[in-house]
């Protein structure tokens, strides 16, 4: 079973120009979280989406990001106009939307985006 | 706003002897608890999680503590192993908003270091 997909593991762009980053849940979690580690710092909440829907964007910049995860296909997150401040390592996390305690968040690698 | 922190950026500790991790959250809406190891260049490992309604939970090494009223829990590992060296990470959720899925508040992470 494998387990949450993220794609490119690194990407370097110049400032100005745009960044996708691609998300696979794992296999039957409908649920996917962006956070952002900047460097020396914790991860930060950045948005939640389940399939088609946006349920929680307070943690996302309100200019040059956006996230979606499309009814086929993966969550992508979307950064426009790159910003040297934008060099993080993203993750995505997935679960199964459980009700009740127990609905564990799982990992992907990470994206390591670096702006020149 | 930092609502959950973890005060010991390092620690360093002898293969064998336990490791205690703690951390210290100011919002009383949290009430799941989950910590996740992190290798560098690895998104975060889940390990292990702790609901409000106990005050411990145990998997092999692995003892989370929560002290509600402290607003406090810690996680044991006894014995450490060298490949335990990692940044760990603790989170907390609120099950606020009827749901018991949503975004993770992360502390700063501690560098636990398990010397041979």
């Amino acid at each position: 079973n494998a387990g949450v997909m993220q794609n490119p593991r690194h990407l370097v762009r110049r400032r100005g120009q745009e960044a996708r980053l691609r998300c696979s849940p794992m296999k039957g979690h409908s649920h996917v979280y962006w956070y952002r580690q900047l460097p020396e710092e914790g991860l930060k909440f950045m948005v939640y989406l389940q399939k088609e829907n946006i349920i929680d964007e307070s943690g996302m910049p309100k200019e040059r990001f956006s996230a979606e995860f499309p009814k086929e296909g993966p969550s992508i997150l979307r950064i426009q106009q790159v910003v040297r401040g934008d060099s993080a390592a993203y993750f995505c996390a997935s679960s199964e939307g459980l009700a009740g305690f127990g609905d564990t968040q799982y990992f992907g690698p990470g994206t390591r985006l670096t702006v020149l | 706003d930092q609502q959950v922190k973890q005060n010991s950026p390092s620690l360093s500790v002898q293969e064998g002897r336990i490791s205690i991790l703690n951390c210290d959250y100011t919002n009383s809406m949290f009430d799941y608890f989950l910590w996740y190891k992190k290798y560098p260049a690895e998104g975060p490992t889940f390990l292990i999680s702790i609901s409000s309604i106990k005050d411990k939970n145990e998997d092999g090494r692995f003892t989370v503590f929560l002290n509600k009223s402290a607003k406090h829990l810690s996680l044991h590992i006894v014995p450490s192993q060298p490949g335990d060296s990692a940044v760990y990470f603790c989170a907390a959720k609120s099950n606020a908003g009827g749901t018991s899925y949503g975004k993770l508040t992360f502390g700063q992470g501690t560098i636990l270091t398990v010397h041979p």
